[in-house]
């Protein structure tokens, strides 16, 4: 079974620190990972994808890969409340011919 | 932009009870997907369609079918509702291609079997 492990949270960080969030993954040979973003009774939204090793930034989001140890991270600079939401980690697998793997979610909560 | 709908936010039903949650895409995309997501379970794939009459077995097919008769619906139906499917079930739709990975959902639809 290929799974993909967050810690569930919550998070908690005063507005403006780094947040970091975590993921790994079983299957070696995935490809594909994703941070999704979910805000409370809503839906996910896509908001990070990254393919190679090493970091991808996206304004304040920073996404970072390291496939030898089979993890994926999302920094969160400058914390708002407003991105107070849980966030799903996604891995595309070997063969997953679109069959996204989801994490079960880290909450974060950011305090003012 | 990719809008993605979900017939109703709100459904309650009774044990026994032949279901249908209906969710339609209005940007021509060949994938759709069916999930239900339960408290510290995450996202469960429950069936995908990657074509017109075409379906695969997600995760956690038992208790639930689906039908695809056109491009931009995709149903999911329980041919008998109970009280273990009530969940937070969500439809989302991709492009195909290595090129397209995001998947879009439609706003969720909250279902309560009695």
């Amino acid at each position: 079974q290929k799974e993909v492990e967050q810690n569930s949270g919550p998070l908690s960080v005063p507005e403006g620190a780094i947040a970091s969030l975590n993921c790994t993954y079983s299957d070696r040979g995935s490809q594909s990972f994703f941070w999704y973003r979910q805000y409370s009774g809503k839906s996910p939204e896509l908001i990070m994808s990254i393919y190679s090793n090493g970091d991808k930034e996206d304004g304040r989001f920073t996404a970072q890969l390291n496939k030898a140890s089979q993890y994926v991270s999302l920094l969160i600079r400058d914390s708002q409340p407003s991105d107070s939401a849980t966030y799903l980690c996604a891995v595309l697998p070997s063969g997953g011919y679109n069959k996204l793997i989801f994490g079960a979610g880290t909450r974060l909560a950011v305090h003012p | 932009d990719v809008k993605v709908t979900q017939s109703s936010r709100y459904l309650v039903k009774r044990t026994g009870e032949k279901v249908f949650l209906e969710c339609v895409q209005d940007m021509d995309h060949e994938n759709m997907f069916w999930y239900r997501q339960d408290p510290g379970l995450g996202l469960r794939l429950i069936y995908f369609s990657y074509d017109v009459k075409m379906k695969e077995k997600g995760d956690i097919p038992e208790g639930y079918s689906v039908s695809r008769e056109k491009k931009e619906r995709f149903s999911l139906i329980l041919e008998s509702a109970s009280t273990n499917q009530t969940s937070m079930y969500l439809c989302a739709s991709k492009l195909s291609g290595a090129a397209y990975n995001e998947q879009f959902f439609g706003p969720g639809t909250r279902l309560t079997v009695l």
